[in-house]
């Protein structure tokens, strides 16, 4: 398995554009999680969709940020407009769960740096 | 108050033995608490994971104790390419009865020739 896919892997955009993440999990996996890293927060969690549909999404910071999953392959994250405190690097985990369990073990891809200038 | 507490660095040498320890309150009875790793410009990859007492995989052991308001990592014999930052992940309690999976600040291990 290739493993969960994320693009761009670099994301350099102006503050007010619209920006759209992209995720694609591994096979199988029935949950999806977007984190957000930077130094002054650390690993942040999004929100997590469960079978495509949204389970929490109390760590969305604003409206400005929203998260689709329109299929089990594929989800996606935007931010418009983008501010420059949206710089950070976001990630997208999946996870296979026999026990319901949200922490059961989750598999990150590589991440997206987003630079909002 | 805290989710979750860790020291945010520490030193070793090679071949030693690392133990990192994670506080954590209000997190549920009956889920995993899990350790990852994280290299720079990559995403957290898992260790280890556990419920309670000892676990203990090909590359680290996992002491819970009892009242699980915290988790101990160990890594056995260290060598430089661990060096890394470890994160607890822990399924968090709010107001409302949910649980969400919440991360701690991440533990920077140095490890010295």
């Amino acid at each position: 398995d290739a493993g969960v896919i994320q693009s761009p892997r670099h994301e350099v955009t102006e503050m007010g554009q619209e920006v759209t993440l992209r995720c694609k999990p591994i096979s199988g996996h029935d949950y999806l999680f977007w984190y957000r890293q930077t130094m002054m927060r650390g690993l942040e969690l999004l929100i997590y969709f469960n079978n495509n549909v949204p389970i929490d999404d109390s760590g969305m910071p604003e409206d400005r940020f929203s998260a689709k999953m329109p299929n089990a392959s594929f989800s996606t994250l935007k931010i418009q407009p983008s501010e420059p405190r949206d710089s950070a690097v976001y990630f997208c985990a999946s996870s296979r769960t026999t026990s319901g369990r949200a922490t059961d073990t989750q598999y990150f891809g590589p991440g997206t740096r987003l630079t909002v200038l | 108050l805290a989710k979750t507490t860790q020291p945010i660095s520490m030193d070793s040498y090679e071949g030693q033995e690392v133990n990192i320890t994670c506080s954590h309150n209000n997190i549920a009875t009956n889920d995993y608490i899990t350790w990852y790793q994280q290299f720079p410009s990559q995403g957290p990859r898992f260790i280890i994971q556990g419920y309670k007492t000892k676990v203990t995989n090909e590359v680290a052991s996992l002491f819970i104790p009892a009242d699980r308001k915290s988790s101990t990592l160990s890594l056995p014999r260290v060598s430089l390419s661990d060096t890394a930052v470890y994160y607890c992940l822990v399924p968090w309690g709010r107001s409302g009865g949910s649980y969400i999976p919440t991360f701690g600040r991440g533990t920077s291990l140095i490890v010295h020739p």
